[in-house]
């Protein structure tokens, strides 16, 4: 079974572009997370997602970020324009239910 | 909301040794995860507890529920076991609260 297929690993942008990130969860995996981590610290939930239904995003600096997850599968992350302390991994997990989190490999995001 | 701490923050041991890191978390929680992330960034998932003691191959994971802290043992450590460990708490509703995690270098 593949895992969580998040794309790119690694994106370098100038400050002020925009750019996205996409994540494709574990098949019938309702549950999708965007965690944010910057370096020396844990990740930090930006958004949760049951299904297509994001059911918090209070974390989601929504001034430059947004979220979508059509028809309830993937995911994908925006960040437009992105500052210089966005750099960070972008990690996204799926669950099945309340437990059981499988996590991808992350985006490494460096705004120059 | 959860206080998750770990400690130590950074350990450097010489292969074979025996290894401890240890995770506190401030209000009672339905399950603790083990994660181990490398370099590049991926979290891999390690061990989830909820009670008790859980062992995979070198890995051993343990948890006081009443004292509200966990650890994780690695027996002769390998320079292949170099990673940040993260201890996270909680799930379902509430989502992870994860540590800051624990640098370890195993050097040959």
């Amino acid at each position: 079974e593949a895992g969580v297929v998040q794309s790119p690993r690694y994106k370098i942008i100038e400050k002020k572009q925009p750019v996205a990130f996409w994540c494709n969860p574990i098949s019938g995996h309702n549950t999708l997370y965007w965690y944010r981590q910057n370096l020396g610290q844990g990740p930090e939930l930006l958004i949760r997602y049951e299904n297509e239904e994001a059911v918090d995003d209070s974390q989601l600096p929504k001034d430059r970020f947004s979220a979508e997850r059509l028809k309830g599968v993937d995911s994908t992350l925006k960040i437009q324009p992105a500052e210089l302390g966005d750099s960070a991994v972008y990690l996204c997990a799926s669950s099945p239910g309340l437990l059981g989190y499988t996590f991808g490999s992350g985006t490494r995001l460096t705004v120059v | 909301k959860n206080e998750v701490e770990q400690s130590p923050q950074n350990l450097t041991a010489q292969e074979g040794e025996f290894i401890t890191i240890n995770c506190s978390y401030s209000v009672g929680i339905s399950a603790l995860h083990w994660l181990q992330q490398h370099p590049g960034g991926g979290i891999v998932s390690l061990f989830m507890l909820s009670s008790g003691k859980k062992k995979h191959g070198r890995l051993i994971a343990t948890i006081n529920i009443q004292e509200k802290h966990s650890s994780l043992h690695i027996t002769a450590s390998h320079p292949r076991d170099s990673a940040v460990y993260i201890c996270a708490v909680g799930g379902g509703a509430d989502g992870l609260t994860f540590g800051k995690g624990t640098h370890l270098i195993i050097q040959p």
